[in-house]
């Protein structure tokens, strides 16, 4: 079964400072997509950046990137230069055609708290 | 472009009722899926609607229901509320079953006393 695991409840960084989130996966699907989802205090998530299976290189998105090794099925997000609009709370999830086809696993999220 | 609407932001319910939840897809979406957050849990997909289909669906039980309307619009519909039901309700749109990039909503917090 596919499971997402985020190990972290709660991370605290400093202003400016760059910052990892750790995610791990389980499937058994060679085909998969993996995300990552920001949830500020108001409820709306906002998709941040997406990794396919496949795909060889890391992907990155502005201050963002995707730590992938397909190996250790991990898939750690790292924000650099953090600033103070970026705490909240942070998910991880894949996507896969053993989930059904048509929906999206999430992880239990890590909250950030970025210090002035 | 407007996102994904959703109506209404709150709501108060007693055991027992039943609860439809609104949500209006992204311009051009024509799939819209629904998920249940528990307080400091991450989301549970509930099912997917495809061009007024439901084409996927997670582990809830069939008094959790829904519809897609001609518009791409989508109502879930909860019966005999439970106390556990209590949680935020978010709506994502995207076109078809795309493999990155939903649009969500900001959600409905439903609240069962």
């Amino acid at each position: 079964a596919q499971k997402i695991t985020q190990t972290q409840p709660g991370m605290f960084v400093q202003e400016k400072e760059a910052v990892t989130l750790d995610c791990t996966y389980d499937t058994s699907d060679p085909s998969y997509g993996l995300f990552w989802y920001k949830q500020p205090s108001s409820g709306e998530m906002i998709f941040l950046i997406y990794q396919g299976s496949y795909d060889q290189q890391n992907a990155t998105e502005g201050r963002y990137s995707l730590n992938f090794q397909k190996a250790r099925k991990s898939a750690n997000l790292v924000i650099s230069a953090s600033q103070l609009g970026d705490s909240a709370m942070y998910f991880c999830a894949m996507r896969g055609p053993n989930t059904g086809g048509f929906k999206t696993i999430f992880g239990a999220g890590t909250r950030l708290f970025v210090k002035a | 472009e407007t996102g994904v609407t959703q109506s209404p932001t709150h709501l108060i319910k007693t055991r027992g009722q039943q609860v439809t939840l609104r949500c209006s897809s992204q311009s051009g979406h024509n799939t819209v899926s629904w998920y249940q957050q528990a307080l400091g849990q991450g989301p549970q997909f509930i099912f997917q609607y495809y061009r007024e289909e439901e084409n996927g669906r997670g582990n809830f039980p069939p008094r959790f229901s829904g519809l897609q309307f001609p518009n791409y619009s989508s109502e879930l519909n909860v019966n005999a509320l439970e106390l556990d039901d209590s949680a935020l309700y978010l709506c994502a749109s995207s076109w078809g079953d795309r493999a990155y990039g939903y649009t969500f909503g900001s959600g409905t917090r439903l609240t069962v006393v």
